[in-house]
Formats: C-alpha cells, sequence, structure tokens
C-alpha cells in the first residue's frame, strides 16, 4: 500500500499566486518530512523538511505545514516563479530511515 | 493500490562482489528508473529505462552499473564489482510514460559495501 499519497498528479497556478501542494500519508510512525523538486533525468533535489514535532516550517518563499492528526503535509510557495515549475515530491521517513515517497504533482506556474 | 517493491531492504557484501538489486514496478507501467542515495547526500538519477533499452543514464552510470529487465515484471541493477563509494540506498522507481513525470518510488535497498 502506497504510504505517502499525493492526490493530485498536476497543479497549474498564475506567477504571483501562492501554489499549494498536498501529501497524505498513512503511516503515523513517520517522523520527518521532506519536500523535493525533480527535473526531468535528475535525481529530486531537497527542498525543505520538517519534523514530526513542528507543525509548520519556512524557508522564504517555501513553507510546510504539517498537520499530524490528519496525516498531511502542505508545501506553499508564494509568491510562484515560473521557475518553480517542476515535479514535487513529498517523502517521509521512520528514525531516518525507510524514506518513502510520494508520486509526485506537476507544478506548472504561468507567466 | 499498487507499489513498486524491492529486495532486499537491506544487502551487506565485500567490496569487490557483485550484487544484484531487484525491484517489480507497477505492472502496466513502462518507464523504470534507478536512483542512489549516500548517506547525509542527495538523491542522484542512475539511468532510466523504456522498451528494454536505457534511455537516459547519467555520469555515476558507469560500466559497472547494468540494469536489465529479465522477465517482464522485474527491473534489476547489477553491480559488477562493488567499491567501498557504491554504499547507499538505492531507489527504483516506475511511471506509466515518460511525459508523465510523477514516478512511483519503491522503498529502497540499503547496500553496505565492506
Amino acid at each position: 500500500d502506497q504510504q505517502v499519497k499525493q492526490n493530485s498528479p498536476s497543479l497549474s497556478v498564475q506567477e504571483g499566486r501562492i501554489s499549494i501542494l498536498n501529501c497524505d500519508y498513512t503511516n503515523s510512525m513517520f517522523d520527518y518530512f521532506l519536500w523535493y523538486k525533480k527535473y526531468p533525468a535528475e535525481g529530486p533535489t531537497f527542498l525543505i523538511s520538517i519534523s514530526s514535532i513542528k507543525d509548520k516550517n519556512e524557508d522564504g518563499r517555501f513553507t510546510v505545514f504539517l498537520n499530524k492528526s490528519a496525516k498531511h503535509l502542505s508545501l506553499h510557495i508564494v509568491p510562484s516563479q515560473p521557475g518553480d515549475s517542476a515535479v514535487y515530491f513529498c517523502a517521509a521517513s521512520r528514525n531516518n530511515n525507510d524514506m518513502r515517497f510520494g508520486a509526485g504533482t506537476r507544478l506548472t506556474v504561468k507567466p | 493500490e499498487p507499489e513498486v517493491t524491492q529486495t532486499p531492504s537491506h544487502q551487506v557484501t565485500q567490496m569487490g562482489q557483485e550484487v544484484i538489486l531487484r525491484c517489480v514496478p507497477i505492472s502496466n507501467h513502462l518507464y523504470f528508473y534507478w536512483y542512489r542515495q549516500i548517506l547525509g547526500q542527495k538523491v542522484e538519477f542512475l539511468v532510466s529505462f523504456y522498451n528494454n533499452e536505457i534511455s537516459e543514464k547519467s555520469e555515476i552510470f558507469d560500466d559497472q552499473f547494468s540494469v536489465e529487465r529479465p522477465d517482464g515484471s522485474n527491473f534489476t541493477l547489477k553491480i559488477r564489482s562493488t567499491k567501498l563509494e557504491d554504499s547507499a540506498m538505492y531507489f527504483c522507481a516506475s511511471s506509466a510514460g515518460a511525459l508523465q513525470e510523477t514516478q512511483y518510488f519503491g522503498p529502497g535497498t540499503r547496500l553496505l559495501v565492506l
């Protein structure tokens, strides 16, 4: 069973607006969550992470929110820029091990 | 819901030995990938595979690496003569189509070369 799910395969937003990428997980033992950005024929590039002891982590235009009770996390990008267009993967790990990836969401930011 | 599986979950081997990492992609997917993540470093692309051929590979994927889809369900990564620096987590992924860049990742195989 997919333990980490990204139910939206694609998302399109206008430049300057907010992009919200969502991710759900099923395993309550996950204690560390990450977002990656990926271009074709490259490995996913780490973007931002959050520990399960927090509910928010912010880094510039990127903010990750964690709702443990709902087993849900989201990545907010504001303002969105055309260079943000890529596939975004969320991932979850347990004890810094056993990382599981979601299937990814393709974000397109239109100028 | 279908998922990508990988075996073994952990493998320990001696330097110079050959290892084969196995992956079972999602059954109707056509594109297959291998990535690796050395501890504490980024996830690196190794190779993509389509129609029984390598479609792209990175500079990491040198002659000691090979991939195969031997029986229509398994997708394997072989490392011929392992080196210490091959110790890493190896992730397999599959996708329904190359343009559909959402990829389903397996849980990984942790390889330790001694």
